[in-house]
């Protein structure tokens, strides 16, 4: 079964410093790997993805992630953190071996605060 | 052009009624999705609906639960008699799913209480 963890529930964070979230995942086969960032009150926003190829992945809003298969992570990041950074973060996973199971399989989310 | 659209976005019932949540998804998109977002449970797959195929209804919680696709666009999530802890953000999503690599993008999802 594939499972996604996000070890932290808040970060915090100064405005300027460098942020990280973290997420390990567990799949039986290769992995895709997936950050969507949610506001207050709104859905889910797609940051980036990793499919294969190139494990250090950019996507929006300045947002990098790198795939780590030896320890199974893909953790979040970002050089200089903003105010408007603050939300709430979640890491999802799909099997890419079980084309039969389309779901993303999600973290319990990871809430950023970025303070001025 | 315009991306997965929910209605309604909030939704009070009283218990034991029944609701029914819309979704639009993007145009062109095969797969659609739902999932529930619940205080203390996270995220959680509910049914997923690829082209003709038959849905994927693994993660409905209850008989209580369906959904449809009519026409492989609009879809329709229908609870009936209606538990409080049914109170969630209901979500849904759409993506194309030609390689199995897609992004689901997902719509601004119905907040359902349940009194």
């Amino acid at each position: 079964a594939q499972s996604v963890a996000q070890p932290e529930d808040q970060v915090n964070v100064a405005e300027g410093n460098p942020l990280t979230v973290k997420c390990t995942y567990s799949v039986s086969g290769n992995p895709y790997l997936f950050w969507y960032v949610q506001y207050p009150n709104r859905g889910l926003q797609f940051l980036l993805k990793y499919i294969t190829g190139d494990n250090l992945v950019k996507g929006s809003y300045g947002f990098e992630a790198e795939f780590n298969k030896s320890q199974t992570s893909f953790h979040l990041k970002k050089p200089s953190a903003l105010v408007s950074d603050s939300a709430l973060y979640f890491c999802a996973v799909r099997d890419r071996e079980n084309t039969g199971f389309q779901k993303l399989v999600f973290g319990t989310g990871t809430r950023l605060l970025v303070s001025p | 052009g315009a991306g997965v659209s929910q209605s309604p976005s909030n939704k009070v019932t009283e218990k034991g009624k029944d609701v029914e949540l819309r979704c639009d998804p993007i145009s062109g998109h095969t797969a659609l999705y739902w999932y529930r977002q619940s205080l203390g449970q996270g995220l959680e797959f509910l049914i997923y609906f690829q082209g003709n195929s038959a849905p994927d209804k693994s993660g409905l919680p209850s008989d209580r639960f369906s959904a449809e696709r009519t026409g492989g666009s609009v879809s329709t999530l229908t609870i009936q008699r209606t538990q409080q802890e049914d109170s969630a953000v209901y979500l849904c999503a759409s993506s194309l799913e030609l390689l199995g690599t897609e992004t689901q993008y997902f719509g601004p999802g119905t907040r359902l209480l349940v009194l």
